[in-house]
């Protein structure tokens, strides 16, 4: 364990399906990050909480929804997605200001 | 953008034997990181080296930095089977950016 929890580890969902990916570190960091991993792909930044506070939306399509009701708690609140949008989500945490970022293990999501 | 480059793509070397990636990015960084990823799993954070340092050690990591040539290298030596994984560098300028990673393997 990382400190870094990700549920859930797997999820299979239809176009249609509206569904939730949760991160919850135990780290006391004050800054949480979505990544998206398409095989073959490098790591893509989705977006980036500081302190609860969206600072950043790596142009996200609006299907993909972002919350962070605490310093502790990330989601992302998943509609109508495509096909491509199957990959890992990983989720990361980090002390603002400082180096290392920990990861949690991922959720490996496929859109059917 | 991607910002790291990581070469060789694939690695594939014997038990005990040294292993090198390398990683050439584009722009001005803070520090560079490796970060190692077993199969669909999370990344773990292996080692941070800063702009002004040239290498650094870590265990069984080396690590160097040559920001004229904006490339660095990643020596694992002794390898193990355990070792089996993919590594990514990560450079931090404004934010942390991926490269697309060595997958590397170590046969027993």
């Amino acid at each position: 364990e990382t400190g870094v929890t990700q549920t859930p580890r797997h999820l299979v969902m239809g176009m249609t399906n509206k569904k939730s990916l949760k991160c919850e570190q135990h780290l006391g960091h004050n800054a949480m990050y979505w990544y998206k991993q398409s095989a073959k792909k490098p790591l893509e930044l989705m977006f980036v909480y500081n302190f609860k506070e969206q600072t950043e939306n790596n142009s996200v399509p609006s299907r993909f929804s972002p919350e962070c009701p605490n310093s502790s708690h990330l989601f992302l609140h998943l509609h109508t997605l495509q096909p491509e949008d199957s990959a890992l989500y990983l989720c990361a945490s980090s002390q603002a200001g400082a180096d290392g970022y920990t990861f949690g293990s991922g959720t490996r999501l496929t859109v059917v | 953008s991607q910002q790291g480059e990581e070469d060789p793509q694939a690695l594939s070397i014997q038990e005990g034997e040294n292993a090198t990636m390398n990683c050439s990015y584009k722009t001005s960084i803070n520090n560079l990181q490796w970060y190692r990823q077993n199969s669909g799993r999370g990344l773990v954070h292996l080692i941070l080296i800063r702009s002004n340092e040239r290498e650094k050690h870590s265990g069984r990591l080396r690590v160097t930095l040559d920001t004229s040539k904006k490339s660095s290298s990643l020596l694992i030596t002794a390898s193990r089977a355990a070792d089996t994984a993919s590594y990514f560098c990560a450079t931090v300028g404004e934010k942390l950016t991926f490269g697309t990673g060595t997958r590397l393997t170590i046969i027993p």
